[in-house]
């Protein structure tokens, strides 16, 4: 099957650690994103990566991390220097054809 | 900086109900996307709409593009309980040929009753 996975699903962090979300994709696409989604609101860009060993700041990039070494993934870790963490993160990989961005099921951290 | 307002941002409707979310935005671009989201879930595309004028239909939906009053529509016809969900309009405002970079909505939630 074709698709877009993350892990893991949820995630409890203490304050001071950092996290590593997982997301891969196997849709052959170039393109990947990194998504923050608080209760009730939008989607606001963290990070992007249009092709393998590059990527970008986003809207709110301070406080995470990136590495794009492998088409396929594309982590995110979420470091001790953000303030507020709790939210829904959502992955997604861009088709180059129509530019549709595709979105992985999401992992939900919670900061105790 | 680009912004991107819907309106509502709450719709509750009958069964059997037309109605239309508006999607604004504030800078040129003639790419605009919709997604659906259920509650707790990922987002699902919709439809992708890629130029002044552009109409696409998908069962009970229909959005529309009209880039010069930088406003796109989102109809739902004769609605029924399964399109209840919130629904995104996103704006790319990268340049032609790099990867697209999206501006979401706050979303609208639609609610749709018996």
């Amino acid at each position: 099957d074709g698709g877009i996975t993350q892990s893991p699903k949820y995630l409890f962090r203490k304050e001071g650690q950092n996290v590593t979300l997982s997301c891969e994709q196997n849709l052959n696409h170039d393109a990947m994103y990194w998504y923050r989604q608080d209760p009730g609101q939008g989607l606001r860009l963290i990070y992007y990566s249009q092709i393998v060993n590059d990527f970008q700041k986003g809207d709110i990039a301070e406080g995470y991390s990136v590495s794009r070494e492998k088409k396929e993934s594309f982590p995110l870790t979420v470091t001790s220097a953000q303030k507020n963490p709790t939210a829904f993160y959502l992955c997604a990989s861009g088709d180059r054809g129509t530019d549709t961005q595709y979105f992985g099921p999401g992992t939900r951290l919670t900061v105790l | 900086e680009l912004k991107v307002e819907q309106n509502p941002l709450f719709l509750s409707m009958q069964e059997g109900k037309n109605y239309t979310i508006y999607c604004n935005y504030s800078t040129t671009s003639d790419r605009l996307y919709w997604y659906r989201q259920d509650p707790g879930k990922s987002l699902e595309s919709l439809f992708v709409l890629l130029s002044n004028g552009a109409v696409k239909q998908e069962g009970r939906l229909m959005a529309s593009l009209d880039t010069k009053a930088r406003l796109s529509t989102l109809h739902i016809t004769a609605a029924v309980h399964d399109l209840s969900a919130t629904y995104f309009c996103a704006v790319d405002s990268s340049d032609t040929g790099t990867a697209s970079k999206l501006t979401f909505g706050t979303g609208t939630r639609l609610q749709v009753t018996l």
